[in-house]
């Protein structure tokens, strides 16, 4: 009874490899997120889609590109991956419009770039 | 650029005592202030929110103190626990809901 899951939950690779993290959400929400997290643990957003729809697109490298097949799932899909790119992702999922906007996180998923 | 700054980046307090995590943001358009906690290996979680519209919020052992006209916030652990020793986060929320989180406070509840 996950309400936010993400795979792998471990992700090792070279540089220069293409890699995809993916993200389902089982609370019914109509917005997702997708979140970096660095070795200094400073969490900044990356994207954020509503109903399928992008609406948060900070300064990410174009490398990086988020699909969103339904309401229930986010995908992350990393191109040519560097060294910059390690750190822990996080999906993220919540009602647009709430007064309270309570965002869940998934569980993370680790990205090692050797 | 829309900032929120946290302090301090980390903490040790004995248990039974209160520990004090403070938060700064610059956007008066800000709506919305949520303290997060995260535990090693795991997602953040909501652990307390705040609108604007109040000074204090209190659940539990845990409360925000807010001073809108400082753009400031707090969240107060009091009692503090060795189960309580994680990471904690500011945040505040701006437009299109996107929430802008602090530089986190790493919190160690000695026993």
């Amino acid at each position: 009874d996950t309400a936010v899951s993400q795979t792998p939950k471990y992700l090792v690779t070279q540089m220069g490899n293409d890699k995809s993290i993916k993200c389902e959400q089982n609370l019914g929400h109509d917005t997702m997120y997708w979140y970096k997290q660095d070795s200094k643990k400073f969490l900044k957003i990356m994207f954020s889609y509503n109903n399928k729809e992008l609406i948060i697109n900070e300064t990410v490298p174009n490398r990086f590109s988020p699909k969103s097949p339904d309401k229930a799932h986010l995908n992350l899909h990393i191109n040519s991956l560097e060294l910059g790119d390690s750190a822990v992702y996080f999906c993220a999922s919540s009602q647009w419009g709430e007064s309270t906007d309570t965002q869940y996180f998934g569980p993370g998923t680790r990205l090692t770039v050797l | 650029q829309q900032q929120v700054k946290q302090s301090p980046q980390s903490l040790i307090v004995q248990k039974g005592g209160i520990s004090i995590i403070n938060c700064a943001y610059e956007n008066t358009a800000f709506d919305y202030f949520p303290w997060y906690q995260q535990f090693p290996g795991k997602g953040p979680a909501l652990l307390i929110a705040i609108r604007p519209d109040v000074s204090e919020k209190k659940e539990g052992r845990f409360t925000i103190s807010f001073n809108k006209s400082a753009k400031q916030f707090s969240l107060h652990i009091m009692d503090s626990q060795p189960g309580d020793s994680a990471t904690y986060f500011c945040a505040s929320r701006g437009s299109s809901y996107k929430l802008i989180f602090g530089s986190g406070t790493r919190l160690l509840v000695r026993p």
